[in-house]
């Protein structure tokens, strides 16, 4: 299996910042994921985090508010960018390694922003 | 309609109950994953199904392709299972992508 560690863990943030999640995977893998889990609800696919270019957002997810990048095979960034209330959430990064197919996650980052 | 539904939502146990969540889906899959998240957010994936049964210690994942369906059941079920358990499914077109369960609490009594 992989391991993949997030930074920070958690972190409470004011209105109107911005906050940048990093992602490390242990090893090299194909793909990696970002994902956002409102208090209550279920995990929603944010983006792919593309290695060498452009991540590739899902419906209701823009690049301005949730930049991603993927400089090699073993680490991704978020940066939520102009924080508000309703962002508070857990964001979570997972990964797949092309040979096994199964996808691995972070820890998660808990955001409160107040 | 989420496209995938779990049932229970909330199921409350005493130790040493067998355990068992459902999860449906609508339309074909490449993968069925189940998952556990713990109170702190972090999520462990515990099985990839595409076919057939498969178990790990006391927990056992099955799935039936024709009836869209998958069951995760506990054996001898303890304290330490409690979490949520959720249930993803990945398609042919969808590049690895999950879809997600809204997810089973699970509360093991000692």
């Amino acid at each position: 299996s992989a391991v993949i560690s997030q930074k920070p863990s958690r972190d409470i943030c004011q209105r109107g910042t911005s906050l940048t999640i990093q992602c490390q995977v242990d090893s090299q893998v194909t793909m990696m994921f970002w994902y956002r889990q409102q208090p209550g609800q279920s995990l929603t696919l944010i983006a792919t985090a593309n290695q060498g270019s452009e991540a590739t957002y899902e419906s209701g997810f823009v690049i301005d508010k949730f930049p991603i990048s993927r400089p090699n095979l073993t680490f991704s960034t978020l940066t939520v960018s102009n924080m508000s209330p309703e962002d508070s959430s857990i964001y979570l990064c997972s990964a797949i390694r092309h040979s096994y197919n199964e996808q691995f996650f972070g820890p998660g980052t808990r955001l409160t922003v107040l | 309609k989420n496209e995938v539904e779990q049932s229970p939502q909330n199921l409350t146990a005493q130790e040493g109950e067998f355990i068992t969540i459902n999860c449906s889906y609508s339309v074909g899959i490449s993968a069925l994953h189940w998952l556990q998240q713990h109170p702190g957010g972090g999520i462990v994936s515990l099985f990839m199904l595409s076919s057939g049964k498969k178990k790990h210690g006391r927990l056992i994942a099955t799935i039936n392709i024709q009836e869209k369906h998958s069951s995760l059941h506990i054996t001898a079920s303890h304290p330490r299972d409690s979490a949520v358990y959720i249930c993803a499914v990945s398609y042919p077109q969808g590049a690895q992508k999950l879809v997600f369960g809204q997810g089973t609490r699970l509360t093991i009594n000692p």
